[in-house]
């Protein structure tokens, strides 16, 4: 299972800083990414970035230049920053795990965490 | 860069049949891709449908299947029933760690 943790409400220019808490699974595991999706109001799912447990990250080119992702293993944790946030940036946020075998899919989802950004 | 298409909305009988598919901007999709299928109903998180093409996901009924269709994945609802109306979207497997999701189809039961 994925829990996400956000802020919920951000200002403008801000820094959003999101936490995934995996739990009855390791982090470690060779057999995933972890990753980050969105998916603003009205709008569809986007895919943020990824993760794994030894540290390599996978961004969207259209974020990367305000998006870092990291992994704490020790508490089987992995985070979002997203710096320089706008009303854009408002959206459900999800923390999911995407199966690195010969599988490649989104196998595990936390239930989403929303964030709004506004001043 | 190479976007992922779906169709923005598809329209279904109560017990018809729907295909809705995921193609590329550029380029056709394969299994190389590995497409996997999600349904967003509102309020909820993703529900994994289909994976690796055409593998369903735990629990998800059999009227639910996928493929590939010319140079098209494609998800195909057979027996449409009133709760599958929310948006479906499309997965593909970019490259290492790389994943790109289509638009989103908004399917209504009606």
């Amino acid at each position: 299972q994925l829990q996400e943790s956000g802020p919920g409400l951000v200002k403008p220019s801000e820094t959003l800083s999101f936490t995934c808490t995996v739990s009855g699974a390791s982090i470690s595991s060779n057999n995933y990414y972890w990753g980050w999706i969105r998916q603003p109001p009205g709008k569809g799912l986007e895919w943020i970035g990824n993760i794994f447990y030894n540290g390599d990250t996978y961004y969207n080119p259209t974020l990367k230049s305000r998006v870092t992702i990291s992994v704490d293993t020790s508490k089987n944790q992995f985070s979002l920053r997203l710096t320089s946030v706008t009303a854009a940036d408002t959206a459900v946020y999800y923390c999911a795990g995407l199966r690195r075998d010969h599988l490649k899919y989104m196998d595990v989802w936390g239930k989403g965490t929303t964030v709004t950004v506004s001043s | 860069q190479t976007v992922v298409t779906q169709e923005p909305s598809f329209s279904v009988s109560p017990g018809g049949t729907v295909t809705l598919t995921c193609g590329l901007s550029s380029g056709s999709v394969s299994t190389s891709y590995y497409p996997s299928w999600y349904q967003l109903a509102p309020g909820q998180p993703p529900r994994t449908l289909i994976y690796t093409t055409n593998a369903r996901s735990s629990g998800v009924p059999d009227r639910f299947s996928g493929s590939i269709l010319g140079n098209k994945a494609a998800l195909t609802i057979t027996g449409a029933q009133a709760d599958d109306e929310c948006d479906y979207y499309c997965m593909l497997y970019m490259g290492i760690g790389t994943v790109a999701f289509g638009g989103g189809t908004k399917l209504t039961v009606l």
